[in-house]
């Protein structure tokens, strides 16, 4: 079945980068963008970027444009986003989506998330 | 930028009951790019509706959407004591690409 498995919970402190992966199964990964959405703990949700497995090309929220990357290694059918200057404000499960490829380009699925926390 | 709104906040409801949640826009939006989502505590969110109406695979028949232009709603027309979450709206846009409403918490 379509699968999204990212990495595991991370701690950070302030000022540092995170890399968070996401290894894709189930389906041909460089078929269907890729997307980040995070949720602070208790909040909605916020969409940060999303980046195309097939040529690599990105576009980023610009609330996050400078500071996040997202890339991927379509060898081993894996995204990545990696964020970086970290704020305690960036603690948050971070998920990654695949989006579908109707219109609207629906999210479906998800990652089971990944927690990030950051403090000193 | 487009905003989404969502009423009510929170909907108590008793299982068996019918849900009605809504989804508004700032302006005008067309209908193929809303879609709706459901999130159960501690879990990640799920796909329930894409293109105001169309249900993604494997969701009951008893969760409807509609609406177009601002207005669009999400009907849970019989609910099941697995249906309390908390409900997204979504929209595909220009800038940011995707917007989610604040949520209806469903309990």
């Amino acid at each position: 079945q379509v699968q999204l498995v990212q990495s595991g919970a991370e701690v950070k402190k302030p000022g540092a980068s995170v890399k968070v992966s996401c290894k894709a199964s189930g389906y041909t990964f460089i078929s269907y963008d890729i997307n980040w959405v995070r949720q602070a703990t208790g909040q909605g949700l916020e969409w940060m970027g999303w980046m195309s497995p097939h040529h690599g090309n990105t576009g980023y929220a610009e609330k996050f444009q400078g500071r996040v990357t997202m890339t991927r290694d379509t060898s081993i059918t894996t995204a990545y986003m990696e964020l970086s200057g970290l704020k305690s404000e960036d603690t948050a499960v971070y998920y990654c989506v695949r989006a579908l490829n109707v219109g609207g380009r629906p999210f479906d699925p998800w990652g089971q998330g990944t927690l990030v926390t950051v403090s000193s | 930028e487009i905003v989404l709104t969502q009423s009510p906040g929170t909907l108590s409801l008793s299982p068996g009951e019918r849900a009605t949640l809504s989804c508004r826009a700032s302006q005008s939006v067309s209908s193929a790019y809303l879609a709706w989502y459901q999130q159960k505590p501690g879990q990640a969110p799920r796909l329930l509706i894409y293109g105001a109406s169309n249900r993604a695979t494997g969701i009951p028949d008893r969760f409807s959407g509609s609406g177009s232009g601002t207005d669009f709603t999400l009907t849970i027309s019989r609910l099941e004591p697995e249906d309390f979450a908390v409900f997204y709206c979504q929209l595909y846009g220009d800038s940011p690409l995707f917007t989610f409403g604040p949520g209806t918490k469903v309990d």
